[in-house]
C-alpha cells in the first residue's frame, strides 16, 4: 500500500529565506508524486508533479522538488520565501494501476514572517 | 475551461438531516473523484467514477453515503442521517486519463457543518 509522511506539521520561515518542506513516500511500485497548495477555505492547487522523466521538477511560483528514490523522498523547496507563500502544503502519491486516486500526507502549514 | 465547480460552498445542517452536494468537473474529464478533508488533515479518498461507472469506494464511505454520476458529467454526493462526525470539507476533483499522469484538478470544496 502507498503512504506519504510529511515531516513537520508547521514550518515558519522569514521572508526571503529558504523554504524546505519534507515528504517521504512508501510505494511498492514506481509512484507518481505531487505537491499541492491549499489557501484557507479553498480547494487544492497543483504546484508540481513527478512523472519519472526528470528527478528535479520545477513547478509554479518558484517551487521545485527533487525525487530521490534511494531516500524515498520528494522534498519541496523554494530559494526565497514570499509572504504570499503562506498556506498549507500537501504531498501526495498515486499509482497508475489504482485508478489514479491520491493518497495525501497530513500537510505542512507554512508561515512566512516579515 | 471553467475549472471544477462545487455547490453549495457551505452547508449547515442539523444532525439527522440529509444533504446533497454537487460537483461539475472540467468538461472533457471523464474521471471524477470525491475526497473528504477534516480539520488539520490531508484529504482522504472516498470514491471515484469513470464516466458514469463508480469504480472504487473507500471504507470511509459508509452506507449513509451515496454518490452518483448518472450521465457521466456532474456528480452528486448524498449523506443521509448526518452525524456530527460528518462535518468536513468535501472536495471534488476531475482528471483526464488520456494523459499518462492522472493529474487531478480540484474544486473549491463544500464545507459541511453538522450541528
Amino acid at each position: 500500500a502507498q503512504s506519504v509522511t510529511q515531516l513537520g506539521s508547521h514550518v515558519s520561515v522569514s521572508e526571503g529565506a529558504l523554504v524546505l518542506l519534507r515528504c517521504n513516500y512508501s510505494s511498492s511500485v514506481p509512484p507518481y508524486l505531487f505537491w499541492y497548495v491549499q489557501y484557507p477555505n479553498q480547494g487544492l492547487q497543483l504546484l508540481l508533479k513527478y512523472t519519472s522523466a526528470a528527478t528535479l521538477v520545477k513547478g509554479i511560483n518558484g517551487f521545485e522538488a527533487e525525487f530521490k528514490k534511494s531516500e524515498t523522498s520528494f522534498h519541496l523547496t523554494k530559494p526565497s520565501a514570499h509572504m504570499s507563500d503562506a498556506a498549507e502544503y500537501f504531498c501526495a502519491v498515486s499509482v497508475y494501476n489504482q485508478g489514479g486516486k491520491l493518497i495525501f500526507g497530513q500537510g505542512t502549514e507554512l508561515s512566512v514572517k516579515p | 475551461d471553467t475549472g471544477v465547480s462545487q455547490d453549495p460552498r457551505h452547508k449547515i445542517t442539523k444532525r439527522g438531516q440529509n444533504v446533497t452536494f454537487r460537483c461539475d468537473p472540467i468538461s472533457e474529464h471523464n474521471r471524477l473523484y470525491w475526497y473528504r478533508q477534516t480539520l488539520g488533515q490531508g484529504p482522504e479518498f472516498l470514491t471515484y467514477f469513470q464516466n458514469e461507472a463508480q469504480l472504487e469506494k473507500s471504507r470511509l464511505l459508509s452506507d449513509r453515503f451515496s454518490a452518483e454520476r448518472p450521465k457521466g458529467s456532474f456528480s452528486t454526493l448524498e449523506i443521509q442521517r448526518t452525524e456530527q462526525g460528518d462535518s468536513a470539507m468535501y472536495l471534488c476533483a476531475s482528471s483526464n486519463p488520456g494523459q499518462l499522469i492522472h493529474e487531478q484538478y480540484f474544486g473549491p470544496g463544500t464545507r459541511l457543518t453538522v450541528t
